[in-house]
């Protein structure tokens, strides 16, 4: 089975601060791609940043980082310098390659970050 | 920048009556889905549209859901006959398919969504 678990419902972090968001994923599948979406109070969707499982290095996004463990099937988020409009829902989620073209995203429950100033 | 573009942003309705939501995809893109979202909780995939036809569907896409792109831009889903349950936020979204060296990349970029709010 294909699933993302998020074992933070909440978190909080002060204006300025690091905080980490964790994410661990199963697939059986080799080929996939994980992706960080944000959803803020207007509960638009809005992607912060995508890992392909093939490469090792981890992503970055100006001050979104990903530590990705492919081993462990790991995928946590790093906000650094965290800024009140990083207030928001934050879903981990993936997708996997297999022969169709299937391709829906594997959704997390979702972590709640409050940033406070 | 292109963004998927979904209207309306709000409807309600009552129950038993039809709904179409709209959506208009990045324009080069090639796969388009819809999700929904019942408030605070999970994201659940509905369907995903490649090729004018269903690729896949979930146990949520029963008899009474539809998919169409009627012309070269908008991708709508119908609710045939509305029921108290699927209140709720519906998302659109809309992907490439680039292949690259290492593989396919596959970005799903999502619009503002439409809250259904079925009485």
């Amino acid at each position: 089975a294909q699933t993302v678990t998020q074992s933070q419902p909440e978190m909080s972090v002060q204006e300025a601060e690091t905080v980490t968001l964790s994410c661990t994923y199963d697939t059986s599948e080799s080929n996939y791609y994980l992706f960080w979406y944000k959803q803020p109070p207007s509960r638009q969707m809005i992607l912060v940043i995508r890992q392909e499982a093939y490469k090792q290095q981890n992503a970055t996004e100006n001050r979104f980082s990903v530590n990705f463990q492919k081993a462990a099937k790991s995928f946590s988020l790093k906000i650094s310098d965290s800024q009140l409009g990083d207030t928001a829902m934050y879903f981990c989620a993936f997708i996997f390659y297999n022969a169709g073209n299937n391709r829906k995203l594997i959704w997390g429950l979702g972590t709640s970050l409050a940033v406070n100033p | 920048e292109p963004e998927v573009t979904q209207t309306p942003s709000h409807q309600v309705t009552q129950m038993g009556q039809e709904v179409i939501l709209r959506c208009v995809p990045i324009s080069n893109h090639l796969y388009f889905y819809w999700y929904r979202q019942i408030l605070g909780q999970k994201v659940e995939f509905l369907v995903s549209f490649y090729n004018n036809e269903i690729s896949e569907k979930s146990e949520i896409f029963d008899d009474q859901f539809s998919v169409e792109r009627p012309d070269g831009s908008n991708f709508t889903l119908k609710i045939r006959s509305t029921k108290l349950e699927d209140s709720a936020m519906y998302f659109c979204a809309s992907s490439g398919a680039v292949v690259t060296s290492g593989g396919r990349t596959d970005t799903q970029y999502f619009g503002p969504g439409t809250r259904l709010t079925v009485l």
